[in-house]
């Protein structure tokens, strides 16, 4: 069964420091990966998804993630955080039917 | 436009009340989706609708009702609920092969 894994439930930058969020997937055929954000009281928005089109992955606010099929990851990192980033950030991969496999989410401080 | 929308935002009900949650969306998207979230928890799927028709219901019980009246339309009704359905039910959409979901801001709901 494949599954999402995010290391570490919780991280904490400082403002303008980099922002690493690591997601590992298991997978037998190359995935559909995405990673959404999830601020407070509000629903998931997508911030970037990988198709195959291309390793590298911009997505809105600053943030990117490379896919490395090697590694299995699909880490999020972002140059410089903002105190904005601050939000609980889901890594998922498609499994086809319409089903999404959610890691268990990555809770990001920013401190001033 | 990416905008999934969902009403009411808040809910509170008694166990013994009946209500529906709303869902709709005008990207022309054939497949539509009920998550429910616990705190700090990722989404677990609940059903899933492709053309109207209801592809997958992951075992949920039948206090949930879903109902898909038409393709921009997506109903949850909701009778005799337990406290621990309380949670934020959040509704996606997407195209049916399920690539790229789009979430609702979600319905907070209490059950008392």
């Amino acid at each position: 069964a494949q599954s999402v894994t995010q290391l570490g439930s919780h991280v904490s930058v400082s403002e303008g420091a980099l922002v690493l969020l690591r997601c590992n997937y298991s997978s037998s055929v190359p995935p559909y990966l995405f990673w959404y954000v999830q601020y407070p009281n509000q629903g998931l928005q997508l911030l970037l998804k990988y198709t195959s089109a291309a390793t590298l992955v911009k997505g809105i606010n600053g943030f990117e993630a490379e896919f490395k099929k090697s590694e299995t990851s699909f880490h999020l990192t972002k140059p410089s955080a903002h105190m904005s980033d601050a939000a609980e950030y889901f890594c998922a991969v498609s499994v086809g039917g319409g089903k999404l496999i959610f890691g268990q989410g990555t809770e990001l401080s920013v401190k001033p | 436009d990416t905008e999934v929308t969902q009403t009411p935002k808040h809910l509170v009900m008694g166990m013994t009340n009946k209500k529906s949650l709303k869902c709709e969306q005008h990207m022309g998207h054939r497949a539509m989706y009920w998550y429910k979230q616990k705190a700090k928890k990722p989404p677990e799927l609940m059903f899933v609708y492709s053309y109207e028709k209801l592809s997958i219901n992951e075992s949920v019980p039948s206090r949930f009702s879903p109902e898909c009246p038409n393709s921009s339309l997506l109903n949850l009704h909701l009778h005799a609920l337990q406290p621990e359905d309380s949670a934020l039910y959040l509704c996606a959409s997407s195209q049916p092969s399920g690539e790229t979901q789009y979430f609702g801001p979600g319905t907070r709901l209490l059950v008392l």
